[in-house]
């Protein structure tokens, strides 16, 4: 069963034009909801999060935009620039401590062009 | 980041042989995972450790076995390998104090990564 549903698969945008990507859950126990920047052949990386008590997080070009009653979460990129070209996965997560259980969407390959 | 590193980094075995993965962190992170990456499935949990000889299953943890002898390891088993376990293997940390990779406390940083193929 999947809890966190990420779409599209995957996008093609203009340089300096807005990436969207969009997730949504079922779980209302999550209390932490990061996005991950992932290039080829690394490791995923923390890109921005947000906490369910703030409906909007604004850090650079990213923009995580929450909607709590809709259970649905988004990432908007500004300026999209070649160097965004990367796979963005979004997830949600409870924290217990230090630990955390991780619920990953399927991931977005992004494409950025000249 | 060079607070997480995987080894190997690439690894070809045939159906059969057992496999072992390491995952090596010097942030004294308290909590290890072990996910695998397969495309259309984003991220999986195998395993993860809660600390030294700690350790609990995840939502795809079938074939695979760990151990955590010390803070830093954490070791991911295939005893019999697969074809269904050619994947990216990933490790992760959390729940550390602030270090070298930042000062969330709420986040899971990730190491490099393991290419497996089996065939």
């Amino acid at each position: 069963q999947q809890q966190v549903k990420q779409s599209p698969q995957s996008l093609i945008v203009q340089k300096g034009g807005i990436s969207i990507i969009n997730c949504a859950y079922e779980n209302t126990a999550f209390d932490y909801f990061p996005w991950y920047q992932q290039f080829p052949g690394k490791g995923p990386a923390l890109l921005i999060a947000i906490r369910p008590d703030v409906s909007e997080k604004k850090e650079g070009r990213f923009t995580i935009s929450f909607n709590k009653s809709a259970k649905q979460f988004s990432l908007h990129i500004m300026d999209s620039q070649p160097g965004d070209s990367a796979t963005y996965f979004c997830a949600a997560s409870i924290t217990s401590g230090g630990y955390q259980k991780v619920t990953f969407g399927t991931g977005t390959k992004l494409q950025v062009i000249p | 980041d060079a607070g997480i590193t995987q080894s190997p980094r690439h690894k070809v075995t045939e159906t059969g042989t057992p496999v072992t993965l390491r995952c090596h962190q010097t942030e004294n992170h308290r909590y290890m995972y072990w996910y695998r990456q397969d495309p259309g499935h984003g991220l999986r949990l195998i395993h993860y450790s809660y600390g030294v000889k700690d350790t609990d299953k995840g939502e795809v943890s079938d074939g695979y076995s760990v151990s955590r002898s010390k803070t830093e390891d954490f070791l991911l088993t295939l005893e019999s390998a697969t074809s269904s376990q050619t994947s990216v293997y990933f490790c992760a940390i959390s729940g550390g104090d602030r270090g070298r990779l930042g000062t969330r406390t709420d986040t899971q940083y990730f190491g490099p990564g393991t290419r497996l193929t089996v065939l």
